[in-house]
């Protein structure tokens, strides 16, 4: 069974930009979160969706926002980025709503910002 | 809020020692993940732990869960350079799949 994919593996934008990331969930999957990691700050909790809808939401600004298609894909959207903004994220997927399962987790895109 | 500790944040030990790795979580909680990340590489699922009691092995490792103490240990019996990463221990913020990670152990194994 495939993983967790996660496009594009490596990026860089300048301040001001935006970005969208994907991520495909493991076939049969309908729960995606997204995590973003920092030196500084760890491994932060940003969203998870579940069947199209947002069921959770971290302490991001709104410049931070996602979306779930049918298929169960989820796309991150990042406006009008800051340095600070410099990242690994990371999305994870699972079986069923709510932590009943293990969470799966992608390679991850490098967004590194200037 | 939920806040989980991790200690200690870098441990270096030799290869054949055994040490433990320390997981303490603020709010109650039945479900804690232990994860382990390679440099530059995403996170992978070592053990779920799902009820007080619980202990799980794996190899050179083994993970048991206190929910009484909100306390969680991740053993590592005579260790390889193989086991050389940085270990995560994370904690369900309520029913939904809101994972909060701990600092990190970042664990080197010396010949």
């Amino acid at each position: 069974k495939a993983g967790v994919t996660q496009t594009p593996r490596y990026l860089i934008k300048t301040r001001g930009q935006q970005v969208t990331l994907s991520c495909s969930p493991i076939s049969g999957h309908r729960s995606v979160s997204w995590y973003q990691q920092t030196p500084g700050q760890g491994l932060q909790f940003l969203f998870e969706y579940f069947s199209e809808t947002q069921r959770n939401k971290g302490n991001f600004p709104g410049r931070f926002s996602g979306r779930q298609f049918s298929n169960s894909r989820s796309e991150m959207n990042v406006s009008t980025l800051e340095l600070g903004d410099s990242a690994l994220y990371l999305c994870a997927s699972s079986l069923e709503q709510g932590t009943l399962g293990t969470q799966y987790f992608g390679p991850g895109t490098r967004l590194l910002v200037l | 809020e939920l806040k989980v500790e991790q200690n200690p944040l870098f441990l270096s030990m030799q290869e054949g020692k055994n040490y433990t790795i320390y997981c303490n979580y603020s709010t109650t909680s039945d479900r804690l993940y232990w994860y382990r990340q390679d440099p530059g590489k995403s996170l992978e699922s070592l053990f779920v732990l799902l009820s007080n009691g619980a202990v799980k092995q794996e190899g050179r490792l083994m993970a048991s869960l206190d929910t009484k103490a909100r306390l969680s240990t991740l053993h590592i019996t005579a260790a390889v350079h193989d086991l050389s990463a940085t270990y995560f221990c994370a904690v369900e913020g309520g029913a939904t799949n809101k994972l909060i990670f701990g600092t990190g152990t970042l664990l080197a194994v010396q010949p």
